[in-house]
């Protein structure tokens, strides 16, 4: 089945220490996006890639990058961890134009731990 | 800019329930409506979505209709189930298929 992988579903970094969560996708979608999100709230766009267009947020900090090697992967990358950063951390997929682009798709998470 | 109100949480139902989450929205042109719902530990889920006025998006037994006049996408079902547990969000995206825009979730519980 087509779908968006997050890997790890669980990562555990130490305060400051810099930690890459992945994300991959079968849907050959050209808009992927990062979110963060606490506690239930609403998800917090970081960014999104269009095709290789990055899109930042404005209020998105330095501190965390991403990478988009290619149509199916994109990772995000935290320099360095600090403990408000312990979060859900989602990724989406869209299509880019036609039938279905409105809809996103998302992987199941990666819940990060800073200690 | 867009924004989604949505019906504050929690709400707690017991078994076979009516349900009701209230979702309303801002935006310009004609942006597509959808609802996620996420459990626990667990990425969002499309549970329905709706991308044009009067269209009745619907998915395990639940269902919601795109409502231009008074911009709302209520979230219904008529008998709820303890796996319905859940936190339900309203989300909108526009025209343009642009950024997408979440409401606050509403956490659902449902007891036996």
């Amino acid at each position: 089945d087509a779908m968006v992988i997050q890997n790890p579903r669980y990562q555990v970094t130490q305060f400051g220490k810099p930690v890459t969560l992945s994300c991959s996708q079968t849907l050959n979608h050209n808009v992927m996006y990062w979110y963060q999100q606490k506690s239930s709230q609403a998800p917090k766009l970081l960014f999104h890639y269009y095709d290789k267009d990055f899109n930042n947020e404005a209020d998105t900090p330095d501190n965390f990058q991403s990478r988009r090697p290619n149509t199916s992967f994109c990772f995000l990358d935290i320099r360095s961890p600090g403990l408000g950063d312990a979060a859900m951390y989602l990724c989406a997929t869209a299509g880019l134009a036609g039938v279905g682009a409105e809809t996103q798709y998302f992987g199941p998470g990666t819940r990060l731990l800073v200690l | 800019g867009d924004s989604v109100t949505q019906m504050e949480g929690p709400v707690t139902l017991s078994e076979e329930a009516f349900l009701t989450i209230n979702c309303t929205y801002t935006a310009t042109g004609y942006p597509s409506l959808f609802w996620y719902v996420q459990y626990p530990g667990e990425g969002l889920q499309l549970l329905l979505k709706a991308t044009k006025a009067d269209d009745k998006g619907s998915n395990k037994g639940f269902e919601a209709t795109y409502r231009k006049e008074t911009t709302s996408f209520h979230l219904e079902k008529g008998s709820v189930q303890v796996s319905d547990s859940a936190v339900y969000f309203c989300a909108l995206t526009p025209t343009n298929a642009g950024k997408s825009t979440f409401g606050d979730g509403t956490t659902l519980t449902v007891k036996p």
